[in-house]
Order: C-alpha cells, then sequence, then structure tokens
C-alpha cells in the first residue's frame, strides 16, 4: 500500500531561521504529492503541491518544496520562518481519488 | 462563502447516541470526500462521493458509519451508537472533480467528542 512518512513528530525553530520538514512517500510512478498546514481549530490549507514539471515547487506563505525522485523525498523549506508558521504540517500523496496523508509535524517558533 | 463549511463544529455525545455531521462543498466541486483525525494521527480517508454516488465505502471503520450526499451539494455523514473510540476531528474536503491530481479544498472540520 502507498505510505507517506513523515519522520520528525516535533520541530522547533526560532523566528528567522530557516525550516526544512521532511517528507518521504511509498513507491509508484510519479506521484501527485501535497503539502498542507493546519492552524489549531481550522482546517487544512494547501500550502503547494506537485504533479510533473519543475522538481521545485513555489506555494503561498514563503514555502517552497523540492521533489527528489531518487530520494523519493518532497521535503518542504522556508529560508526564514514567522512566528505565525508555528501549526501543523501534512504530506501527503494522491492515489486515485483520495490523499494518503502522513502523521504531520508539529512546528514550534520559538521567539 | 465560497469555502466549505461544516457543522457543527463542535458537538458532544454521550456513548451509545447517534450523531449527524454535516458538510457543505463549495459549489460546482462534483467530488466530496470524508477524512476522520484522530489525536496525534494523521488523515484516514473515510469515503468519497461523485456526484451522489459513493464508489469507495471501504475506508469507513464499521457498519456504524454511513454517509449520503444530495446531488452535487450537501452530505452528511451519521454515526449510530457512537462509542468512545469515534472521538476525532472529521473533516470534509470538496474537489473540482475525483482525480488523484484534483486539490481538494477542506472545510474546518467537525469536533466530536463522545463521552
Amino acid at each position: 500500500a502507498q505510505s507517506v512518512t513523515q519522520p520528525d513528530i516535533h520541530i522547533t525553530v526560532s523566528e528567522g531561521a530557516s525550516l526544512e520538514l521532511r517528507c518521504n512517500y511509498s513507491y509508484g510512478a510519479t506521484p501527485y504529492l501535497f503539502w498542507y498546514v493546519q492552524s489549531p481549530g481550522q482546517g487544512l490549507q494547501l500550502l503547494l503541491k506537485y504533479f510533473s514539471g519543475d522538481t521545485l515547487v513555489q506555494g503561498i506563505k514563503g514555502f517552497e518544496a523540492e521533489f527528489k525522485r531518487s530520494q523519493s523525498s518532497f521535503n518542504l523549506r522556508k529560508p526564514s520562518v514567522h512566528w505565525s508558521d508555528a501549526a501543523e504540517y501534512f504530506c501527503a500523496r494522491g492515489s486515485n481519488y483520495k490523499l494518503t496523508f502522513g502523521k504531520g509535524t508539529l512546528l514550534t517558533v520559538n521567539p | 462563502g465560497a469555502g466549505v463549511s461544516q457543522s457543527p463544529s463542535n458537538k458532544v455525545t454521550e456513548k451509545g447516541k447517534d450523531v449527524e455531521l454535516r458538510c457543505d462543498p463549495i459549489s460546482g466541486h462534483t467530488a466530496l470526500y470524508w477524512y476522520r483525525q484522530r489525536l496525534g494521527q494523521g488523515l484516514e480517508f473515510l469515503i468519497y462521493f461523485q456526484g451522489n454516488s459513493a464508489p469507495d465505502k471501504s475506508g469507513l471503520p464499521s457498519d456504524r458509519f454511513s454517509a449520503e450526499r444530495t446531488g452535487e451539494s450537501v452530505s452528511t455523514l451519521t454515526i449510530q451508537r457512537t462509542q468512545q473510540e469515534d472521538s476525532a476531528v472529521y473533516l470534509c474536503a470538496s474537489s473540482l472533480s475525483a482525480g488523484e491530481a484534483d486539490t481538494q479544498y477542506f472545510g474546518p472540520g467537525t469536533r466530536l467528542t463522545v463521552l
């Protein structure tokens, strides 16, 4: 079965520091990959998605992600984190009609 | 409203009672999805609708769970004889169509607590 792994349950960074959240997906043809963010009490908001083409994808709020087929990874990055980025981040893979999600990474931002 | 809406936002119920959760998708979206998010877990797929047809119900945890959709509009998720393990946030999403490349837009969820 297809799966998505987010190895880091919780990450803490200082405001202004760079951020990288890891995501690995299981085997398959060209995957459809997504990153969502969930703020407390909110639904999931799409940050960015990868379908094909350029492996570096730009998203909202200054986030980007790079698809690396050789590593089966789709890591999310941001050069300088803001306090408002504190939230839970979910990587997901599209498979037919449904999304398969990782278990999420909780991001804490220290002042 | 342009987004997916869900009601109620919070529901507290006693074990053994039935509950109904409602989802209003984005207008024009033919596909609608239900997911469950238990504490500390990722989202689990429950069921999806293409129009008012539910081609895949395999994610429903038990026969106490059912869902229906009226046309390409409102959907309700019903849980009968609720159990404590049903406590979770139930998220609804919609998309233009039900393809793996279609972006799913999520509602704010219904937090269900079964006492």
